[in-house]
């Protein structure tokens, strides 16, 4: 079975500029997060969807939203890039909601300029 | 509010020993707790878990412990191996929120 896919898996992008993130779960999970992964701070959870519907947030401002398709990819969008949003993002999948082993890609690196 | 907290940065353990990574956490909610493993340029991979009605649980060379009543859990490697060389996240869970909460991460360092 193919894993989690993550794309594009690094990206550089301007301050101000705006960005899209996209991940692809494994065959059969419904469930998508997204998590931030900075050097000081670890991975801090940015929101959970299920089903199409946004079911956990974390607390990162508005400019950080998501969405999740009918066959459960998923995007996360990150709008007015700050420096401080360089980081690795990862997707990590699970079979459904409330399910605790989670399935990682392998991110995507984020640089702002 | 940091609610796990992996205190020590890195660990440099000789080949063959034991590698005994520490987790300490604060909400008294978390009921499942996790162990990652992550390899530079790829995702964490689950390695191991338990369940807070449970004190130990084994798999192979990996052995999770928890003390609930210190809110603490360890991850003991036996025997270190060069490839267990990577960064150790603890993750906890609680059912409340279904929300999965990670520690900074240990960097852990097996010379042979």
């Amino acid at each position: 079975k193919a894993g989690v896919t993550q794309t594009p898996r690094y990206l550089i992008k301007t301050r101000g500029q705006q960005v899209t993130l996209s991940c692809s779960p494994i065959s059969g999970h419904r469930s998508v997060s997204w998590y931030q992964q900075t050097p000081g701070q670890g991975l801090q959870f940015l929101f959970e969807y299920f089903s199409e519907t946004q079911r956990n947030k974390g607390n990162f401002p508005g400019r950080f939203s998501g969405r999740q398709f009918s066959n459960s990819r998923s995007e996360m969008n990150v709008s007015t890039l700050e420096l401080g949003d360089s980081a690795l993002y990862l997707c990590a999948s699970s079979l459904g909601s409330a399910t605790r082993e989670q399935y990682f890609g392998p991110g995507t690196r984020l640089t702002v300029t | 509010d940091q609610q796990v907290k992996q205190n020590s940065p890195s660990l440099s353990v000789q080949e063959g020993r034991i590698s005994i990574l520490n987790c300490d956490y604060t909400n008294s909610m978390f009921d499942y707790f996790l162990w990652y493993k992550k390899y530079p340029a790829e995702g964490p991979t689950f390695l191991i878990s338990i369940s807070s009605i449970k004190d130990k649980n084994e798999d192979g060379r990996f052995t999770v412990f928890l003390n609930k009543s210190a809110k603490h859990l360890s991850l003991h490697i036996v025997p270190s191996q060069p490839g267990d060389s990577a960064v150790y996240f603890c993750a906890a869970y609680t059912g409340a929120n279904s929300k999965l909460t990670f520690g900074k991460g240990i960097t852990l360092s097996v010379r042979p």
